[in-house]
């Protein structure tokens, strides 16, 4: 079946826009994943969500990000105001629930802030 | 100490031998242990999962979980130059709203050389 995809897949933009990275998960799945992959910082975790609710915020940077999901399908990851350390790639992981089941990526969203 | 850690590498091995690949973990609540692969310029994709201690084969692939030890390993018989990649250890868990999560090691570079 269809696994999970990311859309765009290069995202380019100028310092102090907006950006809006969208997930869609593996069908059926209920938990959903953000993270980030940079040079520096290697694969880190961002948000997850179970259904449309977000148990674990943690890994949000700044209050510049935020992460949606609706109809415990799609989530759209947002960043405001862009900064140059936001340039990572963003992947996304879907589970088929939180509790004891692998999580498996997307292609990501390559970023970069210029 | 990093919450995850993998042996550094880069780490170098002949085609038809076997490469070993270890990581160590710091929260002793962990239930949950994955091995990614990652080639280059693409996103991480599950190898093997592991929840109980002991060994556990898929194909040229086995992990190794001691819970005692904190330690997970990943072995790859016959290695190929198609292994040549970034693996990623990744533990899961821990408690209250954080279960969802994975946190990674920094990964090892395999080469598999002919």
């Amino acid at each position: 079946g269809a696994g999970v995809s990311q859309s765009p897949s290069n995202k380019v933009t100028e310092k102090g826009k907006d950006v809006e990275l969208r997930c869609d998960p593996i069908s059926g799945h209920t938990a959903l994943y953000w993270y980030r992959q940079s040079l520096g910082q290697g694969l880190e975790f961002l948000i997850y969500f179970q259904g449309n609710s977000a148990p674990d915020k943690s890994g949000l940077p700044s209050d510049r990000f935020s992460a949606e999901r609706t109809g415990g399908s799609v989530s759209t990851l947002t960043i405001q105001r862009t900064q140059q350390e936001d340039s990572a790639v963003y992947l996304c992981a879907s589970s088929l629930a939180v509790d004891g089941y692998e999580q498996y990526f997307g292609p990501g969203t390559r970023l970069t802030v210029t | 100490q990093k919450e995850v850690e993998q042996n550094s590498g880069p780490l170098s091995v002949p085609e038809g031998a076997i490469a070993s690949l270890n990581c160590t973990y710091s929260d002793r609540v962990s239930q949950s242990f994955f091995w990614y692969r990652q080639y280059s310029g693409k996103s991480p994709e599950l190898i093997m999962s592991i929840y109980s201690n002991g060994d556990k084969e898929d194909g040229r692939f086995t992990a190794q979980l001691n819970k005692a030890s904190q330690y997970v390993s990943l072995l790859i018989r016959d290695s190929q130059p198609s292994d040549s990649a970034t693996y990623l250890c990744a533990v899961k868990g821990g408690g209250g709203t954080s279960y969802g999560k994975l946190t990674f090691g920094q990964g090892t570079i395999l080469t598999v050389h002919p």
